[in-house]
């Protein structure tokens, strides 16, 4: 089944130890989204790539990095991860062009000690 | 700038009872998406139904349907005769803008009680 495909599920790392969060899909879609979402709280964008155009919201903090190496990957960077950071981690993709609906993967869950 | 306003909280029913979700939305864009998602305990979102803004026939899907109404800017989503499996918080969303970003509700809980 085509699909979107987060790892880890759940990860634990120390403060200020950088971590690297992975999504892949196989849905040939265009559009990869990275959201973070807190507890009871609404999904909220960091980036997202059209093909390999990258958009970065202005209130993405500086210590979040994304790369997109091809149409399958992309990847969530977290520098320096800090105890706000603790999150659930949320890649998306969609079609785009008129077909903006996402899919989304089951989400890493980001533990920072 | 877009906005999508989720009033309520959290909605409890009992079994088989029909739960309407109210999502009231802002835009200056002709052009526009609705969307709900599901997020059950799980965490995974799941995409439920979109709809564009020039298409304002409502849609039935099993137990659920949707009233679209952009004269009030309402996308309003009902869910008939529950069940404990419906338990999950239900967000709306609207979209893309300009810079293909989607803003979403802050989400309805839905509780449903044997």
């Amino acid at each position: 089944d085509a699909m979107v495909i987060q790892n880890p599920r759940y990860q634990v790392t120390q403060f200020g130890k950088p971590v690297t969060l992975s999504c892949s899909q196989t849905l040939n879609h265009n559009v990869m989204y990275w959201y973070q979402q807190k507890s009871s709280q609404a999904p909220k964008l960091l980036f997202h790539y059209y093909d390999k155009d990258f958009n970065n919201e202005a209130d993405t903090p500086d210590n979040f990095q994304s790369r997109r190496p091809n149409t399958s990957f992309c990847f969530l960077d977290i520098r320096s991860p800090g105890l706000g950071d603790a999150a659930m981690y949320l890649c998306a993709t969609s079609k785009g062009q008129g077909e903006h609906e996402q899919f989304f993967g089951p989400g890493t869950r980001l533990t920072v000690l | 700038a877009q906005k999508v306003t989720q009033a309520q909280t959290e909605i409890s029913v009992v079994e088989k009872e029909d739960v309407t979700l109210d999502c009231v939305y802002e835009t200056r864009d002709t052009t526009y998406y609705l969307f709900w998602y599901k997020q059950p305990p799980s965490g995974e979102l799941v995409f439920l139904i979109r709809r564009n803004s020039f298409d304002e026939q409502n849609e039935i899907s099993g137990r659920y349907s949707w009233n679209f109404q952009k004269s009030t800017s309402s996308f309003n989503f009902t869910i008939t005769a529950s069940q404990v499996v419906d338990s999950a918080v239900y967000f709306c969303a609207l979209g893309p803008d300009s810079w293909g970003k989607f803003q979403f509700g802050a989400g309805t809980q839905v509780v449903v009680t044997p």
